[in-house]
């Protein structure tokens, strides 16, 4: 059985940076790509970006090009999202989730984490 | 960015219900729309991929179907448990973008 489990809840002060974990199991964790997802309060859901847990290809939303780094730890099946910079805006539930690459070639996502609050105030 | 625009935004109904969610792409998008939905305090759960195949697991009265840009969901007849935020996605291209959202609600 797939699970996601992610790291607690953060505040941080603006300017600062967080990193948010996401532990795998139950899964070829290398075969996968994972993505994270924001919501914010009263907005819809937000892209930020993926990695290939495999050969740790990253890709990015021009969204927060410059602000997130997306890693992995193949030995704990674990992926890590790296927001910089912290604003209010930023203040969301932050969702890893697991990717399925259909057949003609896009991405679903059919497996969530739990959901990470992070708060930014001062 | 392709735009993604949910109708109605929310939508009131009853158990045994009809219901439909209709979500528009801002240009085409192929059949590469996925939909979600999402109870309060929890994560989103797919329920359809590619525009119209149903998740293993999710009960057959949900519903995808397309007609060029436009999308729609139905779910046949609302169960007590049915009752959520609906989301549709699309990954034509990147950046990934969601709808904003229809709340279902009694």
């Amino acid at each position: 059985q797939v699970h996601l489990v992610q790291s607690g809840a953060e505040v941080k002060k603006p300017g600062a940076s967080v990193k948010i974990s996401c532990a795998a199991s139950g899964f070829d964790f290398s075969a996968y790509s994972l993505h994270w997802v924001r919501q914010a309060p009263g907005h819809r859901l937000e892209w930020l970006g993926w990695i290939h847990a495999g050969n740790g290809n990253t890709r990015y939303s021009q969204n927060f090009q410059g602000r997130v780094t997306i890693t992995r730890d193949t030995s704990t099946t674990s992926t890590y999202m790296d927001l910089t910079s912290l604003r209010s805006e930023d203040t969301a539930i932050y969702y890893c989730a697991r990717a399925i690459l259909h057949t003609w070639g896009f991405y679903y996502f059919d497996s969530w984490g739990q959901g990470t609050l992070v708060t930014v105030s001062s | 960015d392709v735009q993604m625009t949910q109708s109605p935004s929310s939508l009131s109904a009853s158990v045994g219900d009809r219901v439909t969610i209709t979500c528009r792409a801002s240009q085409t998008i192929s059949s590469y729309l996925t939909w979600y939905h999402q109870k309060p305090g929890k994560a989103p759960k797919l329920l359809i991929y590619g525009a119209s195949s149903l998740q293993t697991g999710v009960p057959s009265r949900f519903s995808g179907s397309r007609s060029g840009t436009n999308f729609t969901l139905t779910i046949s007849s609302l169960q007590p448990e049915d009752f959520a935020t609906y989301y549709c996605q699309q990954s034509y291209i990147i950046p990934i973008t969601f709808g904003q959202g229809t709340r279902l609600e009694i």
